[in-house]
């Protein structure tokens, strides 16, 4: 079955540790979205990409990093730098030639701070 | 940039209607879309309105005005099952692929 893939599930970062969130899709889909979701906040964009090895920063991309080294694989890198990074982060892709409001989100994964 | 407004929360009885709004600043886009996300889940595609109108699918339906910067997500026939955050969002027009920004969200508790 197609769809869109995030592991793990729930992640534990110690204080100083880069953490990489993976997210894989096999919709062959162009453009990927990494999305944070803290209670209360909806969804707020911390990077995308529209094609491979090419990516732009979202509304609060400090303290991330991506790649986009394939067309499947959009991994997002919290480091050390990111203070407050304990959410729920969402990855998602979406087929431009189509229908490009239509998101398909991964299952997400929550990030907490030890 | 843009912002869009929606109710924090509603609650509404099982087998009603009820109608979720959202407003939007923004200096032109394509259309709005509306998600599902239920507690702990993944946000899930409802509809999008790229016209002014009424769009309907099965129990849901959405409209825009864009006279009005406004649009809603109605649902008819309510089960306990609708009982979930919905997001409407849109993409900015502009140059190349713009992405979606989501409103903070509507908490619907759906009651017997």
């Amino acid at each position: 079955d197609g769809g869109i893939t995030q592991s793990p599930k729930y992640l534990f970062r110690k204080e100083g540790q880069n953490v990489t969130l993976s997210c894989e899709q096999n919709l062959n889909h162009d453009a990927m979205y990494w999305y944070r979701q803290d209670p209360g906040q909806g969804l707020r964009l911390i990077y995308y990409s529209q094609i491979v090895n090419d990516f732009q920063k979202g509304d609060i991309a400090e303290g991330y990093s991506v790649s986009r080294e394939k067309k499947e694989s959009f991994p997002l890198t919290v480091t050390s730098a990111q203070k407050n990074p304990t959410a729920f982060y969402l990855c998602a892709s979406a087929d431009l030639r189509q229908q490009g409001e239509k998101l398909f989100f991964g299952s997400g994964t929550q990030l907490s701070v030890l | 940039g843009q912002s869009l407004e929606q109710p924090s929360e509603v609650t509404a009885v099982e087998g009603a209607i009820v109608q979720i709004n959202c407003t939007y600043q923004t200096s032109g886009f394509y259309g709005l879309s509306w998600y599902q996300q239920h507690d702990g889940g993944a946000p899930t595609f409802l509809s999008y309105n790229a016209l002014d109108g009424l769009e309907e699918t099965g129990r849901f339906s959405s409209f825009l005005s864009r006279s009005d910067s406004y649009g809603y997500l109605l649902l008819q026939e309510l089960q306990m099952k609708d009982s979930a955050s919905y997001f409407c969002a849109v993409r900015q027009r502009g140059s190349g692929n713009t992405p979606l920004v989501f409103g903070k969200g509507t908490r619907l508790s759906v009651i017997a």
